[in-house]
């Protein structure tokens, strides 16, 4: 079945190291790809996606490529910057009734 | 954008409450919204998708009769948890999609944190 892997966190960076979280997936087709962003004590917000292969992705510096030969949307940023400290998590749609697949989620924690 | 907007954002009562949660779209109609439970540092399990006009449709687990699901409108679903125990307590999270526009990201309450003593 379809299915959502992320690289395990926590993740743990100094201010303005480059950040990479991996996700690859396995799905029927070419479903769009999202990446979600959950601040502390806070619900989901979409920080970025992508509708078909070759896509890429992105938003407040993230940028995130559907590439569909390695079935991955691996997150980036050049700069990371402390406000950046959440969870993300990588997320594909399963059935046309909108339900998502979520990855275990990574934790980012950005140090000054 | 499209808003969400999820109340109460923080419960805290006594075993045996009955606990009503809103979700709501603000500046769209979603005919399905749906309904996340998450534990502590881990990621969102979704428990049931809400139809507006017709019943919920529960993830296998899920206790109908426990978590009550209504979606009268095409803006507002409410999650009920009957009677609620301490083993209840989590963070539930709603989401809805814009009706209107296909291959559309769902987009996420705030959450409510429920605590029952």
């Amino acid at each position: 079945g379809d299915s959502v892997t992320q690289m395990e966190g926590p993740v743990t960076l100094s201010e303005e190291a480059f950040l990479t979280i991996n996700c690859t997936y396995t799905a029927t087709g070419y479903p769009s790809l999202f990446w979600y962003v959950q601040y502390p004590g806070e619900g989901l917000q979409l920080l970025l996606k992508a509708t078909k292969a070759d896509d890429k992705g992105s938003n407040k510096g993230f940028e995130a490529t559907y590439r569909k030969e390695t079935t991955s949307f691996h997150l980036e940023k050049g700069s990371v910057q402390v406000s950046d400290s959440a969870v993300y998590f990588c997320a594909l749609p399963y059935n046309q009734g909108g339900k998502l697949i979520f990855g275990q989620g990574t934790e980012l924690s950005v140090k000054p | 954008g499209a808003v969400v907007s999820q109340h109460p954002s923080r419960v805290i009562c006594k075993s045996g409450t009955s606990v009503k949660i809103e979700c709501r779209s603000l500046d769209f109609q979603a005919t399905t919204m749906f309904w996340y439970r998450q534990f502590p540092k881990q990621s969102l399990m979704l428990m049931a998708t809400s139809n507006e006009g017709s019943k919920a449709t529960y993830e296998q687990g899920v206790e109908k009769d426990k978590f009550l699901i209504n979606h009268a409108s095409l803006t507002l679903s409410t999650l009920t948890v009957t009677s609620a125990h301490p083993e209840d307590s989590s963070f539930y999270i709603c989401s809805a999609r814009d009706r209107q526009i296909s291959n559309q990201p769902q987009h996420f309450g705030d959450g409510t944190r429920l605590s029952i003593l």
